[in-house]
């Protein structure tokens, strides 16, 4: 089975230029989450998608952030225009969520930004 | 709210040697309990999970116990190896949550 898919797995910008991540879950994964992780902590949450719904959008800085999952499978995250402090891992990660219990998140390798 | 605290790194190891990394979480609720590992250049894999007070997660010689009257959920090896080398986080998301909250990661190198 595949895992989660992510590319590129490095970007490096100029501050104020646009960037886009993009993001496949596993098949059949309802649920598709954002994270981000600054050097030396661990990740954070920045977005959660149940199919194509952004369900929890608390943690996105919604001025320069935006994401999509459009026909709810793949999954674009984009910073627009990007700061010095973006520079970060963007981590995507995949599930099969219900109400019900908590199930385990596959997290792709991650998209290591470097904004100049 | 919902916080992970962990061991310090980083860790530095012979291999066969005991590993230990301490975690300890606050949560207002029941929390489901993770650890999860990071080998260089690859993405956060599950190493174990428990789901309630005295279970016992393991896999791959690693293991944690919930211990709900410590509220915490300490990692454990026996004997390391070279291929154990990587950076450990703990995790939790409250019961019927999906927000994971993770620890800051403890870095562990193993040397043969």
């Amino acid at each position: 089975e595949a895992g989660v898919v992510q590319s590129p797995r490095y970007k490096i910008i100029e501050k104020k230029q646009p960037v886009a991540f993009w993001c496949n879950p596993i098949s059949g994964h309802n649920t598709l989450y954002w994270y981000r992780q600054n050097l030396g902590q661990g990740p954070e949450l920045l977005i959660r998608y149940e199919n194509e719904e952004a369900v929890d959008d608390s943690q996105l800085p919604k001025d320069r952030f935006s994401a999509e999952r459009l026909k709810g499978v793949d999954s674009t995250l984009k910073i627009q225009p990007a700061e010095l402090g973006d520079s970060a891992v963007y981590l995507c990660a995949s599930s099969i969520w219900d109400r019900a219990s908590t199930d385990t998140q596959y997290f792709g390798p991650g998209t290591r930004l470097t904004v100049l | 709210g919902d916080s992970v605290t962990q061991m310090e790194g980083p860790v530095t190891l012979s291999e066969e040697a005991f590993l230990t990394i301490n975690c300890t979480y606050t949560a207002t609720g029941y929390p489901s309990l993770f650890w999860y590992v990071q080998y260089p250049g690859e993405g956060l894999q599950l190493l174990l999970k428990a789901t309630k007070a005295d279970d016992k997660g393991s896999n791959k010689g690693f293991e944690a116990t919930y211990r709900k009257e410590t509220t915490s959920f300490h990692l454990e090896k026996g004997s390391v190896q070279v291929s154990d080398s990587a950076v450990y986080f703990c995790a939790l998301s409250e019961g019927g949550d999906y927000k994971l909250s993770f620890g800051a990661g403890t870095t562990v190198t193993v040397r043969a």
